[in-house]
């Protein structure tokens, strides 16, 4: 069964710090992985997706994730956090062919002054 | 262009009433999805659309349907409310089932009492 593992549910770093977001996924086959970010009150905004292509992938607000076949990973990285990155992060999966997104459980990201 | 739009933003319902959600997806695309988003379930895929067709369907109860119009607008529907059912329900539009990337809406917040 697909699934997806993201580790921590609750990150709080500084701001100026590293941003480091964990996503593992179950898969014997490649799959499509993305990462959404949502803010209080509205729905999901897409920041990155990975569909075979380069293994590193740039998103938007500076945010970048790299997927490692070896580990099943796809973590979410940002150098230098800002008070505006303060939000939910979920990582997802799609399985080619397939007609559903799998979310992770989501990762609340707080950013201290 | 506009993106995804729902209406209503929220409703309130009692225990055993019905509600209809209704989805707007960006123009030119024709598939639609619908996710359950809950504290304690997070994000669940409830069933997805396309040219007036379920293609698929999470593991919900028959008391969740939708359906489709040919002008690619969707309603979810959901009947005999339970208090379990009080969720951000989010609706996802694409330009057809090939395509692996989601825009989704900002969402329909249903709480039951």
């Amino acid at each position: 069964a697909q699934s997806v593992t993201q580790l921590g549910s609750h990150v709080s770093v500084s701001e100026g710090a590293l941003v480091l977001l964990r996503c593992n996924y179950s898969s014997s086959v490649p799959p499509y992985l993305f990462w959404y970010v949502q803010y209080p009150n509205q729905g999901l905004q897409l920041l990155l997706k990975y569909t075979s292509a380069a293994t590193l992938v740039k998103g938007i607000n500076g945010f970048e994730a790299e997927f490692k076949k070896s580990e099943t990973s796809f973590h979410l990285t940002k150098p230098s956090a800002h008070m505006s990155d303060a939000a939910e992060y979920f990582c997802a999966v799609n399985y080619q062919g397939a007609q559903k997104l799998v979310f992770g459980q989501g990762t609340r990201l707080t950013i201290n002054p | 262009k506009a993106g995804v739009t729902q209406t209503p933003r929220y409703l309130i319902k009692t225990r055993g009433q019905q509600v209809t959600l209704s989805c707007s997806p960006i123009s030119g695309h024709r598939s639609v999805s619908w996710y359950q988003q809950t504290p304690g379930q997070g994000l669940q895929f409830l069933f997805e659309y396309f040219s007036e067709t379920q293609r698929n369907k999470g593991n919900f109860p028959g008391r969740f349907s939708g359906r489709q119009f040919s002008n690619s607008r969707s309603e979810m529907n959901v009947s005999t409310l339970e208090l379990g059912d009080s969720a951000l329900y989010l609706c996802a539009s694409r330009l057809g089932t090939s395509d692996n990337e989601q825009f989704f809406g900002p969402g329909t917040r249903l709480t039951v009492l």
